[in-house]
């Protein structure tokens, strides 16, 4: 059981660059969600979804987007990277039940130069 | 969701409990208490959750307050591998758990 897996583990964009930092759970999940951390700070949460077809913004979703096509995958889009979005990138899931704990990948590590 | 007040940072030495406390006074009557915790730069990882009775499971206690101002989460014999951050969360019973993390408490675990 994987659980929640995230790719790459690191990356360096260019300015202006796009890039899609992917995100698969094999728990059947119906909600998975996108945090980033800056250093020394909190989780921020930038989007999340309900369910296949369905997602929202959170706290912090200006630059990314989102689709949720499937179950499994919730890939995060950055457009045009700008160096406000050098951070830890975080994606979790959680099941269907009111209380059901947030399952975390390990992050990718991303740096805007 | 109500906010949280946790210490910046604690130490407790190895083979001790450690008690990490929490204050959340605007807690509302639906709102359970989370603690999850992030050892050095992996991601978070799920503790323990309560409403208003203490609560156990394998790797820790947590105690609630009976007015449910605050609450106390529990490492009993802490170790080094222990050494995190830990987050108190408020938050509401139901749908997405868009859970709000703040700075923590960055507990250290000394031989």
């Amino acid at each position: 059981n994987a659980g929640v897996t995230q790719t790459p583990k690191f990356r360096i964009l260019k300015i202006g660059q796009s890039m899609t930092l992917q995100c698969a759970q094999d728990m059947n999940h119906n909600y998975m969600y996108w945090y980033r951390q800056d250093p020394g700070m909190g989780l921020k949460l930038i989007y999340y979804s309900v369910g296949a077809g369905i997602t929202d913004k959170g706290e912090v979703p200006n630059g990314y987007n989102v689709s949720r096509s499937t179950t499994e995958d919730f890939p995060l889009r950055l457009e045009l990277a700008a160096p406000s979005q050098t951070s830890v990138y975080f994606c979790a899931s959680s099941g269907g039940q009111g209380n059901s704990p947030l399952h975390f990948g390990n992050g990718t590590r991303l740096t805007v130069t | 969701d109500a906010k949280t007040t946790q210490p910046t940072s604690m130490d407790c030495a190895e083979g001790r409990a450690a008690n990490l406390p929490c204050n959340h006074s605007t807690i509302s009557g639906n709102e359970y208490v989370y603690w999850y915790r992030q050892i050095h730069s992996q991601g978070p990882q799920y503790i323990i959750h309560g409403l208003k009775n203490n609560e156990t499971n394998e790797m820790a206690s947590l105690i609630i307050t009976e007015d449910r101002k605050s609450s106390t989460l529990i490492l009993p014999h802490a170790t080094l591998r222990d050494t995190a951050v830990y987050y108190c969360i408020v938050r509401a019973w139901g749908g997405a758990q868009k859970l709000v993390f703040g700075q923590g408490t960055r507990l250290t675990i000394n031989p």
